[in-house]
């Protein structure tokens, strides 16, 4: 099964230092999503690409996060400087997208396994 | 986007029916339900997606009443490994909505 590769797997940073993130989506996937999950909630939307583009970055706090696809392939989330409140998991996602109408449903997001990041 | 309600949390015990109800009373014409289960310390994972009526697969069973503003996730005899959060989502996933997940229904099983 086809799986979402991201890295590193677990982060320790201080608070002010630079920290990235990578993502390597599946094979063929247009679409592809940053999450950020703070303990007992659900995944935030931070940016959503397709292909090489940013469709949404609404939620992304541009003063210290950036985000890049540059190949339309794997991507790398930024943050600059890490704020004790950033602590949280970093999630990636793709998705494949079907021609509207087709009826034929899809079938979502793949998620990696995820960043866990703690800032202290 | 059609916002979703479902319980904070449930308990249940090894071998019964677990039953997660979500609401989505704002569901679009071209919207899916989609269901999401996800392990501490892994990202979500697909279980069950469907538009109307019922769908079962593998691992579970989505029912879809005909107005559509709810949805039932349906697991039989469940494990210990069935507890999770699950989240329901709701979207056109063919046009690629941003889909918004809620804090979902963290379902604990007991021995």
């Amino acid at each position: 099964e086809a799986e979402v590769a991201q890295s590193p797997r677990y982060k320790i940073t201080e608070k002010s230092q630079a920290v990235a993130f990578w993502c390597d989506p599946i094979s063929g996937h247009a679409t592809l999503y940053w999450y950020r999950q703070i303990l007992g909630q659900g995944p935030e939307l931070l940016v959503q690409f397709q292909d090489e583009s940013v469709v949404d970055d609404s939620q992304l706090p541009k003063d210290r996060f950036s985000a890049e696809r540059l190949k339309g392939v794997d991507s790398t989330l930024k943050i600059q400087p890490a704020e004790l409140g950033d602590s949280a998991m970093y999630l990636c996602a793709s998705s494949s997208t079907l021609p509207t109408g087709t009826g034929t449903p899809n079938y979502g997001y793949t998620f990696g396994s995820g960043t866990r990041l703690t800032v202290v | 986007l059609a916002k979703t309600t479902q319980p904070i949390s449930m308990d249940s015990y090894e071998g019964q029916e677990v039953n997660i109800t979500c609401s989505h009373n704002n569901i679009a014409t071209n919207d899916y339900i989609t269901w999401y289960q996800q392990f501490p310390s892994q990202g979500p994972r697909f279980i069950i997606q469907g538009y109307k009526t019922k769908v079962t697969n593998e691992v579970a069973s989505l029912f879809i009443p005909a107005d559509r503003k709810s949805s039932t996730l349906s697991l039989p005899r469940v494990s210990l490994s069935d507890t999770a959060v699950y989240y329901c989502l709701v979207g056109d996933m063919n046009r690629d909505d941003k889909i918004i997940f809620g804090k979902g229904t963290r379902l604990h099983i007991l021995p």
